[in-house]
């Protein structure tokens, strides 16, 4: 079974980090690119980072650019978010997610893990 | 950065009912446009993806169409499981932006 699971959300103060995981499993993980969206309660999806399936590509969106770091490590089949000065506005659930075929959409996705920003 | 539309923002629907929700991108994406669905407390399911593509496993009454700047998810008729919320995104381009979502309520 094609599956991405999460950890690492928590309590963080404002000015904070923390560091997201995503361990795959099912797949060639090495093979495909992978990203982090992120959705704040009760509202949409947010788009943050994409990482190529080598690792020597990566986009941010503006608002992580900066203060967010992907990174993956395809021996441990995992993927990573570090995230600096934490930000109130940065309280969401935190989903990785594949990019599945050439159309570049996103499947599977992760359960998610919810990161609050609070002092 | 390339906006995504959605509208409605949400509807009232019955099982049974016809639905289309409509997305629309600032600019040209090509055929760059998926379709997500979210339950409550779920992590979104891919649906539709490359604008008319169905998922392996999504049921046929879901159907995609659209080129350009113009797109429309329809479901044919709505079962109670797709009371939900309805997300396009477009992948042409990065960011990878999402429309604002679409509820289907009863």
């Amino acid at each position: 079974e094609v599956q991405l699971v999460e950890s690492g959300g928590g309590l963080a103060q404002p000015g904070g980090s923390l560091r997201l995981s995503c361990a795959a499993s099912g797949f060639a993980f090495r093979s495909y690119g992978m990203n982090w969206v992120r959705q704040a309660p009760g509202l949409g999806l947010e788009w943050l980072s994409h990482i190529s399936a080598s690792g020597a590509t990566i986009y941010y969106a503006d608002s992580v650019k900066g203060r967010f770091t992907i990174s993956r490590d395809n021996a441990k089949n995992s993927l990573y978010l570090q995230m600096n000065t934490l930000r109130v506005e940065d309280t969401a659930f935190y989903y990785c997610a594949r990019d599945a075929t050439s159309w570049r959409d996103f499947d599977p996705w992760g359960q998610g893990t919810l990161v609050t920003v609070s002092s | 950065d390339i906006q995504m539309t959605q509208s409605p923002s949400s509807l009232s629907a019955s099982v049974g009912d016809r639905v289309t929700i409509t997305c629309r991108a600032s600019q040209n994406i090509n055929s760059y446009l998926n379709w997500y669905l979210q339950k409550p407390g779920k992590a979104p399911d891919l649906l539709i993806y490359g604008a008319s593509n169905l998922q392996n496993g999504v049921p046929s009454r879901f159907g995609g169409s659209g080129s350009g700047t113009d797109f429309t998810l329809t479901i044919s008729s709505l079962e109670p499981e797709d009371f939900a919320t309805y997300y396009c995104q477009q992948s042409y381009t990065n960011p990878r932006t999402f429309g604002q979502g679409t509820r289907v309520e009863i």
